[in-house]
């Protein structure tokens, strides 16, 4: 099946600073999201990309749709410590309404 | 908050058992997807109903069925079951069947542990 790899697995930064992390695949999708994941929780959605160069923001947050269709990046401004958390990325491949590939997350640590 | 409920939250049962994992959507949501996450796989799809019936099927087990109820509800069973199927049991639901602007939306989950 079709596979994401999300780098990096883990990151450990200091409040306030930038924050980036990637998804990529040797396969196309028709869609990108990006869901956060608490613990002890479900993910939560943040943002959905859903052309390809598409760069879209939900506060802090900012994710693009990579022109070749086979990435997606999130970028993270000016961390804060309830940015903790899993953060997973998710593939939708052409022709397909309900299948979504995940990757297997970044785990980010925010140190005040 | 995502609207979507799951019950239990917690479950400790032994090998061999069988257990019933219980998903309620947001209001209005037809479409109920069923996810495994433990810690070497991810998040792997299970299976999907749109409606009650059964839309889609992903890495779902021969020993694990689901169904979904008139009033949308929907359970997962899982049965004879073995140490490596705890994990985390996520249910999610969107509007209809998926699809762009359609995303689904993640429960809390049930976490299993078999002894």
């Amino acid at each position: 099946g079709q596979q994401l790899n999300q780098s990096p697995q883990s990151m450990f930064i200091q409040e306030g600073e930038d924050v980036s992390m990637n998804c990529t695949s040797s396969s196309i999708f028709n869609t990108w999201l990006w869901y956060k994941q608490d613990p002890g929780e479900g993910p939560v959605l943040l943002i959905a990309l859903y052309k390809a160069g598409e760069l879209t923001s939900n506060g802090r947050l900012t994710a693009q749709f990579g022109i070749t269709r086979k990435d997606s990046f999130l970028n993270i401004s000016a961390s804060i410590p309830s940015d903790v958390g899993i953060y997973f990325c998710a593939g939708r491949p052409p022709r397909s309404n309900y299948k979504l590939t995940f990757g297997k997350g970044t785990l980010l640590t925010v140190n005040p | 908050d995502s609207g979507v409920t799951q019950t239990p939250k917690h479950l400790i049962t032994a090998t061999g058992q069988r257990v019933t994992l219980r998903c309620s959507p947001r209001s209005g949501d037809l479409s109920v997807y069923w996810y495994q996450q433990s810690l070497d796989q991810g998040l792997q799809f299970l299976i999907q109903y749109y409606n009650g019936e059964e839309r889609a099927k992903g890495n779902i087990l021969e020993r694990f069925s689901a169904q979904q109820f008139p009033d949308l509800h929907s359970e997962l069973n899982l049965s004879s079951l073995e140490l490596g199927d705890s994990a985390l049991y996520f249910c999610a639901s969107s509007v209809e069947g998926g699809g762009p602007y359609n995303e689904q939306f993640f429960g809390p989950g049930t976490r299993l542990t078999v002894l």
